[in-house]
């Protein structure tokens, strides 16, 4: 089946702890992107990333780290997380021959206490 | 910078009531359009997308049409039902950089009661 896979579904961390949220997808797609969600804010866009080394960074990019070592992973890390960064995050992954359709993991609940 | 703005829910429903949900976009090239749905405990999922001025989307009962002249691509549902209650997120597409720049609007909750 094809997907993109996040894990955990739900973390609780403390403030400075590092983390790191993984992804995956199967669809051999060259394009991935990390977004948190937020209320009132709805979706933005913290790295993405074309291909294979290749990542840049999003709207919201302070605080975060990504990595693309693989075509398949792309994990989302956060060094020393803050209180602001509780969020629900979200991985998505696309190719030209998804013709602009994203595909989104379930999603991960983060709260930094 | 390209934008969306979609009206601020929750918009609460009778079943088989008529469902708009507006958008509206700015955006400097020609992006493509799309609606996508958050049902509760899951990532979103594609509804319909437009890629051109005039083009209509349509899945579900739902339907959309790229309207170029008034920048908006509203949603709009004849009868709803109790399982379209979801979160719905309006979105363009712009490739004009040379990657696919995605940006969202804020969400609508919509609530559908029987």
């Amino acid at each position: 089946e094809a997907q993109v896979t996040q894990n955990p579904r739900y973390l609780i961390t403390v403030t400075g702890k590092k983390l790191t949220v993984t992804c995956s997808q199967n669809m051999n797609h060259e394009y991935m992107s990390w977004y948190r969600q937020d209320p009132g804010l709805g979706l933005r866009q913290i790295y993405y990333s074309m291909n294979v080394e290749v990542t840049d960074k999003g709207d919201v990019p302070e605080g975060y780290k990504v990595s693309r070592k693989e075509k398949r992973n792309f994990p989302l890390i956060l060094e020393s997380p803050s209180p602001n960064q509780t969020s629900l995050y979200f991985c998505a992954s696309s190719s030209p021959a998804t013709n602009e359709k994203l595909f989104f993991g379930s999603g991960t609940q983060l709260s930094v206490l | 910078g390209n934008s969306v703005t979609q009206m601020e829910g929750p918009v609460t429903l009778s079943e088989e009531a008529f469902l708009t949900i507006n958008c509206t976009y700015t955006a400097t090239g020609y992006p493509s359009l799309f609606w996508y749905v958050q049902y509760p405990g899951e990532g979103l999922q594609l509804l319909l997308k437009a890629t051109k001025a005039d083009d209509k989307g349509s899945n579900k009962g739902f339907e959309a049409t790229y309207r170029k002249e008034t920048t908006s691509f509203h949603l709009e549902k004849g009868s709803v039902q109790v399982s379209d209650s979801a979160v719905y997120f309006c979105a363009l597409s712009d490739q004009s950089g040379g990657y696919q720049k995605v940006t969202f609007g804020t969400g609508t909750k919509l609530q559908v009661i029987p």
